[in-house]
């Protein structure tokens, strides 16, 4: 079965600091794309970046990176200079064949002022 | 940007009753909509996956009988409950693919909130 695993069910920074939060995945498949989402208490799903597996280069939006390792099926999120706005569950999905997308468990971030 | 607007935004409905939630793509075509249910605190776990014109493909475990969903149009897609009963409560959300951006065409709804009493 084709799954997405998020290992830090909570995880806490400083403001202004960075954290990386973890995604592994698991699929036989050679084409597919990754995501991680922003889910702010609104519940609204908000795309925070996204990654082609076929790309070598890592993704990056503003304060926002991904660390992809295609061998070790790693997709790691890197937010640089947090902000209290940054507090949210982040989920981590990947998309299989242009498909449906699959979602991890998800990290509550919480940034303390 | 894309918009997918997703009424109501919460409901609340008596044991047996059914409650239709809609899934409506404001700016663009959708010809493959997706539906998803998330308990408090946890993941959101794909019900269906609903394509204009054909029947939604249901995921393992979920009763296409009683979500039952409909996809008559290129830009509406919904999601009906029927006979809810208070297990059937939690927060559904739709997500609609647009193809005109790529990959990364997918755009959710603000979700629905339904209380079954």
């Amino acid at each position: 079965a084709q799954t997405v695993t998020q290992s830090q069910p909570e995880m806490s920074v400083q403001e202004a600091e960075t954290v990386t939060l973890s995604c592994t995945y698991d699929t036989s498949e050679s084409d597919y794309y990754l995501f991680w989402y922003k889910q702010p208490p609104s519940r609204q799903m908000i795309l925070v970046i996204r990654q082609e597996a076929y790309k070598q280069q890592n993704a990056t939006e503003n304060r926002f990176s991904v660390n992809f390792q295609k061998a070790a099926k790693s997709f790691s999120l890197k937010i640089s200079d947090s902000q209290l706005g940054d507090a949210a569950m982040y989920f981590c999905a990947y998309v299989l064949n242009n498909n449906d997308m699959r979602f991890g468990a998800g990290t509550r971030l919480t940034v303390k002022p | 940007g894309a918009v997918v607007s997703q009424h109501p935004s919460r409901v609340i409905c008596k044991s047996g009753t059914s409650v239709k939630i809609e899934c409506r793509s404001l700016d663009f075509q959708a010809t493959t909509m997706f539906w998803y249910r998330q308990f408090p605190k946890k993941s959101l776990m794909l019900m269906a996956t609903s394509n204009e014109g054909s029947k939604a493909t249901y995921e393992q475990g979920v009763e296409k009988d009683k979500f039952l969903i409909n996809h008559a149009s290129l830009t509406l897609s919904t999601l009906t409950v029927t006979s809810a009963h208070p297990e059937d409560s939690s927060f559904y959300i739709c997500s609609a693919r647009d193809w005109g951006q790529g990959i990364g065409g997918y755009t959710f709804g603000s979700g629905t909130r339904l209380t079954v009493v």
